[in-house]
């Protein structure tokens, strides 16, 4: 059974960069499948961050696409979200996701990140 | 603002359907067949309930089922139980620009 656990710091000042990685257990994150992350601001939706897939292809949602990074490190099963010039918009809680291009089958918990000086 | 849009509500009392629409707001999107849908209750991280608008991923109930018309893709619940009462979220993904787009949730009641 797969499982997947975000850590990172959970403040974050405005104009920095949030660093998240998410450390998978019970498969082998170069046997495949898409690697991803959404967020979710208190109280509100659910936002599609992007994915990259165990060859270490990646995808963005455009919007952030400027500001974003995912990365994967296979030694290590683990992978990475960087987000750049954060402000209090990005202020959410963030989950780490394994699935498909176009679909999400399983989560992390999630990690609550405030960006606040 | 969503490309996906669904109600922001809707109730029904246990043992009835409820249908959770999502229209989307742009023709690449409205032309994907890759819609999925997830419930998320309170405090917890959501789950996948239906993939490629219809499939049910193993162990999901056959309560929760889907479908497409058009631009609009519909999650039914059928036989509402307490236990349905959670947020409910619709994405699209769109093969040509490799991106997922989500609805902007429903709130689903109980009564």
């Amino acid at each position: 059974q797969v499982q997947l656990q975000e850590s990172g710091p959970g403040l974050v000042k405005p104009s920095e960069t949030l660093s998240l990685t998410c450390t998978v257990s019970g498969y082998s994150i170069s046997s495949g499948y898409f690697w991803g992350w959404i967020r979710q601001p208190p109280g509100k939706g659910l936002e599609w961050i992007g994915n990259i897939y165990e060859g270490g292809s990646t995808n963005y949602n455009p919007s952030l696409k400027s500001r974003v990074t995912i990365s994967i490190d296979t030694s290590k099963n683990q992978f990475s979200l960087k987000l750049s010039s954060v402000t209090a918009a990005d202020t959410a809680v963030y989950y780490c996701t394994r699935g498909q291009s176009r679909f999400q089958s399983n989560w992390g918990q999630g990690t609550l990140v405030t960006v606040s000086s | 603002q969503s490309a996906l849009t669904q109600p922001a509500s809707v109730s029904g009392s246990p043992g009835q359907s409820i249908t959770i629409s999502c229209t989307a707001t742009s023709s690449d999107v409205g032309g994907s067949n890759s819609v999925s849908w997830y419930q998320q209750h309170p405090g917890k991280a959501p789950k996948l309930l239906l993939y490629d608008v219809s499939n049910r991923p193993s162990g999901v109930s056959n309560r929760f089922s889907g479908s497409k018309s058009g631009n609009t893709a519909s999650l039914t619940i059928s036989g509402l139980q307490a236990e349905d009462e959670a947020d409910y979220y619709c994405v699209s993904y769109t093969s040509s620009t490799r991106t997922q787009v989500f609805g902007g949730g429903t709130k689903l009641t109980v009564l």
